[in-house]
């Protein structure tokens, strides 16, 4: 089955930006979408088909996917941002990636 | 304003079984697949299926077949999910969530629905 890789933990300075990886075999060819659940929440909907942004989400989210990794951006990193972040294929089933904590310090 | 508004908090003891409810408001319920997502303390996301309300087909992720079923009544735009056989790995928060327009993404969840399996 297909396995998408995050890394455990991301932290970034007040006003800075984050990265988060989402790595898969040739996941380029693939759709990527992201998702951001702060504690005790339900997941929301950040990022859709690798870039596109939903109604309501800050512009300063931004993603992008090549190759073997696929990327979320968070500039000017707020307190707010405080989350953990998932990203999410289709292939053949659903398949979520293990998932990232991003600290705002 | 799209709303998946799920039932109460369980608590089981091994071996019961558990029914979750899903209702769906503000929006045509058949025209969208629910999935059912999982997470356990701690823990990731795990994805457990889909159902297509209009149809009522199913697809289980692998590890869920035999002992997950998912159904739905159109009538009250609400989705069901039932695991059966409940163990204490089965302690999770369960959600459901709306599938954008033939998308493979998730556009709206459920509050979730905190399970408890204990003796």
């Amino acid at each position: 089955s297909y396995e998408v890789t995050q890394p455990l933990s991301v932290s970034v300075a007040l006003g800075q930006t984050a990265r988060i990886s989402c790595g898969g075999n040739n996941i380029g060819s693939k759709n990527v979408h992201w998702y951001q659940q702060r504690p005790g929440q339900a997941p929301v909907l950040v990022i859709y088909s690798d870039y596109n942004r939903p109604s309501g989400i800050p512009e300063r989210f931004s993603g992008s996917n090549s190759g073997n990794t696929a990327t979320l951006t968070i500039s000017r990193a707020q307190a707010g941002d405080e989350a953990d972040y998932y990203c999410q294929v289709w292939d053949s089933n659903i398949v979520f990636g293990t998932g990232t904590k991003v600290t705002v310090l | 304003q799209v709303q998946l508004v799920q039932s109460g908090a369980e608590v089981k003891k091994p071996g019961a079984s558990v029914k979750v409810s899903c209702k769906a408001s503000e929006y045509s319920f058949t025209a969208y697949y629910i999935h059912w997502v999982r997470q356990a303390p701690g823990q990731g996301l795990e994805w457990m299926g889909w159902i297509n309300p209009k149809s009522g087909d199913t697809n289980y992720a692998q590890k869920f077949q035999g002992w997950v079923t998912m159904t739905g009544d159109t009538s009250i735009s609400t989705a069901y999910m039932e695991v059966s056989r409940l163990g204490p790995d089965d302690t999770a928060v369960y959600y459901c969530a709306r599938e954008g327009k033939s998308s493979y993404f998730f556009d709206y969840w459920g509050q979730g629905t905190v399970v408890i399996v204990s003796s």
